[in-house]
């Protein structure tokens, strides 16, 4: 069965501080696929990035980086320099041979001025 | 890039009574679309597999026969909710598999349906 886990159900940061949501998958698929979408109050999601199990090659864009470590199964979302529109719900999701894309919980959050 | 509509944006139905949702894809073919519901502070669960020409493929635990789904066309799905009650009020969110694969999953902007 695949499965993500997001720990962290909400996150309060200060303008201008890093932070960093944790995302922790479990599948058997060999090869399979991770995404990091954000969610704001309009509800639209919004998709950040894609990832396949074969490229572990640390992603950064923008204010944004991404730490993928199939040895420990998790995908690591890095806002740098946090600013209040970066306030939002984020998740995380997994795909595989079956199609269906699995999301975490998510995480909240809260960025203040 | 690739577009997903769906319609309407929101809607406001009684209860008792069955409201249509619909998915379509704007400008590419998706021979599979998927049907979510999310209920508010949580996330977004799976609640069937469309396609096109098919049945559509329930997840555990969704009624069939009270989430009706048709994929009549490649683009377009459509979701009704029968005999709605105050527990189907949700944001229902389809999504399009685009033709490169699993990888490529376009969203739509969601329906938040309210039953009264």
């Amino acid at each position: 069965a695949q499965k993500v886990t997001q720990a962290q159900t909400e996150i309060s940061v200060v303008e201008k501080e890093d932070v960093t949501l944790d995302c922790v998958y479990e599948t058997r698929d060999t090869t399979y696929y991770l995404f990091w979408y954000k969610q704001p109050p309009s509800g639209e999601l919004v998709f950040l990035i894609r990832r396949n199990s074969f490229d572990e090659q640390n992603e950064i864009s923008g204010r944004y980086s991404w730490n993928f470590q199939k040895s420990t199964s998790s995908f690591n979302f890095t806002i740098t320099a946090s600013q209040v529109v970066d306030s939002a719900v984020y998740f995380c999701a997994l795909t595989g041979s079956s199609y269906k894309l699995i999301f975490g919980s998510g995480t909240r959050l809260l960025v203040r001025p | 890039g690739a577009v997903v509509s769906q319609h309407p944006s929101w809607v406001i139905c009684k209860s008792g009574t069955s409201v249509k949702i619909e998915c379509r894809s704007l400008d590419f073919q998706a021979t599979t679309m998927f049907w979510y519901r999310q209920f508010p502070k949580q996330s977004l669960m799976l609640m069937a597999t469309s396609n096109e020409g098919s049945k559509a493929t329930y997840e555990q635990g969704v009624e069939k026969d009270k989430f009706l789904i048709n994929h009549a066309s490649l683009t377009l799905s459509t979701l009704t909710v029968t005999s709605a009650h105050p527990e189907d009020s949700s944001f229902y969110i389809c999504s399009a598999l685009g033709l490169e694969g699993p990888y490529e999953q376009y969203f739509g902007p969601g329906t938040r349906l309210t039953v009264t």
